[in-house]
């Protein structure tokens, strides 16, 4: 079935580059998404990447997909503490529905 | 700002009450997608509409249920509830026209807490 893992925690300095890992079972999968959910608000789609890609960069946001590991990542440069969040990584298979499978979040701490 | 809007944001209610969640989807979204957030199962897909119809159903227990409606507004509808209902209810909307990514736009959600 699909699963999506993330590491629970990160904590980075202000300035760094910050990276969250995820990775997915579903070979399916279409397009993966990173999503970041600040405390008490919903969740902001961030960025997006199309499976047949290697690598999409938006600004500070670098996102990686191996899909032979089936492993994403999402790089973000130059971290700010407005970055302090929770990131979400999920995906959507495509097929009729667009449903979304999400991780359990990674929690960015940025340290000033 | 996501366009998307959802009421209330947030709702206490006792143990075997029935409660409706309200959501609005974004100008030009056909699809209204329902999701629950809790510590333990983490975000969980319920259930999707398009259009009016259902198009696919997740995790979703027999005691919720949901709708859309002809101007696409969508309500979510918990009956008998549980005090492990008590959870984040998003609502997310897109275009899910089979074209490009899909986005999906969330709302700011409606925290239930069952007492």
């Amino acid at each position: 079935g699909e699963d999506v893992e993330q590491s629970l925690f990160l904590s980075v300095r202000e300035g760094d580059s910050s990276v969250i890992n995820c990775t997915y079972t579903d070979s399916s999968s279409t397009y993966l998404y990173w999503y970041k959910q600040e405390p008490g608000a919903g969740l902001q789609l961030l960025t997006y990447i199309f499976s047949n890609m290697d690598m999409k960069q938006d600004q500070r946001l670098t996102v990686l997909l191996n899909k032979k590991d089936k492993h994403l990542s999402l790089r973000i440069a130059d971290t700010q503490t407005g970055d302090s969040a929770i990131y979400f990584c999920a995906e959507s298979t495509g097929a009729g529905s667009y449903q979304l499978t999400f991780g359990k979040g990674t929690k960015l701490s940025v340290i000033p | 700002d996501s366009g998307v809007t959802q009421t209330p944001k947030h709702l206490i209610t006792a143990t075997g009450q029935r409660v409706t969640l309200r959501c609005s989807p974004r100008s030009g979204d056909l699809s209204v997608y329902w999701y629950q957030q809790s510590l333990d199962q983490g975000l969980q897909f319920l259930i999707q509409y398009y259009n009016g119809e259902e198009r696919a159903k997740g995790n979703i227990l027999e005691r919720f249920s949901a709708q859309q409606f002809p101007d696409l507004h969508s309500e979510l509808n918990l009956s008998s509830l549980e005090l492990g209902d008590s959870a984040l209810y998003f609502c997310a909307s897109s275009v899910a026209n089979g074209q490009g990514a899909n986005e999906q736009f969330f709302g700011p959600g409606t925290r239930l807490t069952v007492l």
